[in-house]
């Protein structure tokens, strides 16, 4: 069964700090992984998708990177801004549908 | 930009009720999909939809729980009977090639069973 997980489950950092938030999943057999973001009571956000075949993605100041044997992501936010606090949360897809971490909780403090 | 709504965006009902929640997805979709988040917890999936019938379900979803495409644009969750542990935040999502593609969710409606 796939079991996806988030450290930290809380980060603070200040203003312009690069960061990086991480993921490990305990199945290989992945289609792909994506990336969102969640804001208190709101939806969810895809940020980035990467595919089992790439090694990364990149958007604006996101980049995210993948190493299917591994079973790691990294989520990295360049010269962070406050506007960027939210729960970041990581899913994989595969065998079963899409897969959540429990996210990790970043606030940027100006 | 297309992005998926979901209608209500809050909804209170006594134990025992039936619910229904609505969703349109983004329009050229053809993969629909429901999940859930219980206050503090992770994101659950619940069921998928292509094809006017459903692909894959959870251990979740079970008989109080149905979905329906009724018309060309809806795509509704319906809870029969709900209880106490319904209460949670139900998300849908969309996407245009099933799971080798993004999915693209709903704001979500916070359902509280009372």
């Amino acid at each position: 069964k796939q079991e996806v997980t988030q450290i930290p489950a809380a980060l603070s950092v200040p203003e312009g700090e690069n960061l990086v938030l991480n993921c490990s999943f305990t199945d290989s057999a992945i289609y792909n992984l994506q990336w969102f973001r969640q804001d208190p009571g709101k939806g969810l956000t895809s940020l980035l998708l990467i595919q089992s075949s790439q090694r990364e993605q990149t958007s604006g100041r996101l980049n995210a990177s993948l190493d299917k044997s591994s079973g790691r992501s990294t989520l990295y936010i360049a010269a962070s801004q406050p506007g960027d606090s939210a729960t970041y949360l990581c899913a994989v897809s595969g065998n079963t549908p899409l897969v959540f971490g429990k996210g990790t909780r970043l606030s940027v403090i100006a | 930009e297309p992005e998926v709504t979901q209608t209500p965006s809050h909804q209170v009902t006594q134990m025992g009720q039936e619910v229904i929640l609505r969703c349109v997805p983004i329009s050229n979709h053809l993969y629909f999909y429901w999940y859930r988040q219980i206050l503090g917890q992770k994101v659950e999936f619940l069921v998928s939809f292509y094809n006017n019938e459903i692909s894959e379900k959870s251990e979740i979803f079970d008989d109080q729980f149905s979905v329906e495409r009724p018309d060309g644009s809806n795509f509704t969750l319906k809870i029969r009977s709900t209880k106490l542990e319904d209460s949670a935040m139900y998300f849908c999502a969309s996407s245009s090639q099933g799971a080798s593609e993004t999915q693209y969710f709903g704001p979500g409606t916070r359902l509280l069973v009372l």
